[in-house]
């Protein structure tokens, strides 16, 4: 079946520093890329998503890139804060239509301070 | 807006008992909800699609007769697990998709139901 193998599966940073977190997925019909943060006791929360027609997308100190070649996209953090300590996971689907959305296994992030 | 709401958000209950799980889209109409369960420390786990009116698409292995899924409205599902054992205890979510703008293509998820069957 499809999936989406993500890494690192815990991720350690220092305060201000970057986190990057990659993702694979193996459908090559995928479009549609989220990227959801969960904190603990508490469900996900979509914090940015790309479609398959752009590269990159940014949102403040988040941005997520895309290589729909090597079927590659990753998550990147800059200026990392302690509450940035979460659970990411990514996930791929095909839209529209009822199509499943695979997720990634998660990346648990420590942001020390 | 896309706010997905989950009542309650803990649970205790014996086993043998049923115990019922609501989701609702506050600001949206959610043609399609999602059940998921979450295991400690583990990725979400599909348990179950369901569209407005019909009945709810199980993943294999989930016991469709244990847990029942109802989704009469555009903006409310339900799950009931029934007679819960202590294998059942988990922590369960929803989410859900809508219609037009960006809750076509995104779920939204529920904050999420801790269910501890003892």
């Amino acid at each position: 079946g499809e999936n989406v193998e993500q890494h690192p599966s815990t991720l350690s940073v220092q305060e201000g520093d970057s986190a990057v977190i990659k993702c694979t997925y193996s459908d090559s019909a995928s479009n549609y890329f989220p990227w959801y943060k969960q904190e603990l006791g508490k469900g996900p929360q979509l914090i940015i998503d790309i479609r398959s027609n752009v590269g990159e997308k940014k949102d403040q100190r988040i941005a997520v890139t895309l290589n729909k070649t090597a079927k590659h996209f990753s998550l990147h953090i800059t200026e990392t804060q302690p509450e940035d300590s979460a659970v990411y996971f990514c996930a791929a689907s095909r839209t529209p239509g009822g199509f499943k959305t695979i997720f990634g296994a998660g990346t648990r992030l420590f942001v020390k301070a | 807006g896309a706010v997905v709401s989950q009542h309650p958000s803990w649970v205790i209950c014996k086993s043998g008992t049923s115990v019922k799980i609501e989701c609702r889209s506050l600001d949206f109409q959610a043609t399609t909800m999602f059940w998921y369960r979450q295991f400690p420390k583990q990725s979400l786990m599909l348990m179950a699609t369901s569209n407005e009116g019909s009945k709810a698409t199980y993943e294999q292995g989930v016991e469709k007769d244990k847990f029942l899924i109802n989704h009469a409205s555009l903006t409310l599902s339900t799950l009931t697990v029934t007679s819960a054992h202590p294998e059942d205890s988990s922590f369960y979510i929803c989410s859900a998709k809508g219609v037009g703008g960006t809750t076509t293509d995104t779920q939204y998820f529920g904050p999420g139901t801790r269910l501890t069957v003892l």
